[in-house]
């Protein structure tokens, strides 16, 4: 079990520039979250997928912000135009179908905006 | 929506002395888990609870959960340097929503 695999695990870019973070969930894993972890807000639920569906986006900051999870084994999350005000780390982490299932995360994004 | 609080956000210790950290929820959970990040690193499962007034143990980490199931604590007793990083809890309601609520955690530094 390989886990949770994100790319790349830094991104560095300047201000009004795409961003696409991606993440491959454990095989099998039924769900798949994103969160964003900063020092002032802590870690905040973006988005949740359950069988490749966006079940809950209401943690998307705005609409500069947008998910996709297009087959079981890929997600991306993309940001467009990028701001200083996204710099942090980015989680994916994903779980089994068993609703008390823990979270697996992978290692994070850090993007730096500039 | 749900909320999660935790407390405190800093603790520092000596090696050897005990720990707590606290979670409160402004609503009932389903259940709450507990998590731990390393500096540097990402947040790792610890520990599910389910039960009111549950009680787990790992080594010397305690974990309980309230009976109302509105809060939740983690006592870790003799701390070692090894426990250093960031303790979360997340908690879940109950219903269709499988969204899990972090709280902003406690940093745990431990001197030696």
């Amino acid at each position: 079990d390989a886990g949770v695999i994100q790319s790349p695990r830094h991104e560095v870019t300047e201000m009004g520039q795409e961003v696409t973070l991606r993440c491959k969930p454990i095989s099998g894993h039924d769900y798949l979250f994103w969160y964003r972890q900063t020092m002032m807000r802590g870690l905040e639920l973006l988005i949740y997928f359950n069988n490749n569906v966006p079940i809950d986006d209401s943690g998307m900051p705005e609409d500069r912000f947008s998910a996709k999870m297009p087959n079981a084994s890929f997600s991306t999350l993309k940001i467009q135009p990028s701001e200083p005000r996204d710099s942090a780390v980015y989680f994916c982490a994903s779980s089994e179908q068993r609703r008390n299932s823990p979270l697996h995360f992978g290692n994070g994004t850090r993007l730096t905006v500039t | 929506g749900q909320q999660v609080m935790q407390i405190p956000q800093y603790q520092h210790v000596q090696e050897g002395e005990d720990f707590t950290t606290y979670c409160n929820s402004s609503t009932t959970l389903s259940n709450i888990q507990w998590y731990k990040q390393r500096p540097g690193g990402h947040p790792v499962f610890l520990i599910q609870l389910v039960k009111s007034g549950e009680v787990k143990k790992q080594k010397r980490l305690t974990f309980q959960f309230g009976e109302a199931k509105k809060n939740s604590s983690l006592h870790i007793t003799a701390t070692q340097t090894t426990d250093v990083g960031t303790y979360f809890c997340a908690g879940r309601n109950g219903g269709s929503n499988y969204k899990l609520t972090f709280g902003k955690g406690t940093l745990l530094t431990v001197n030696p």
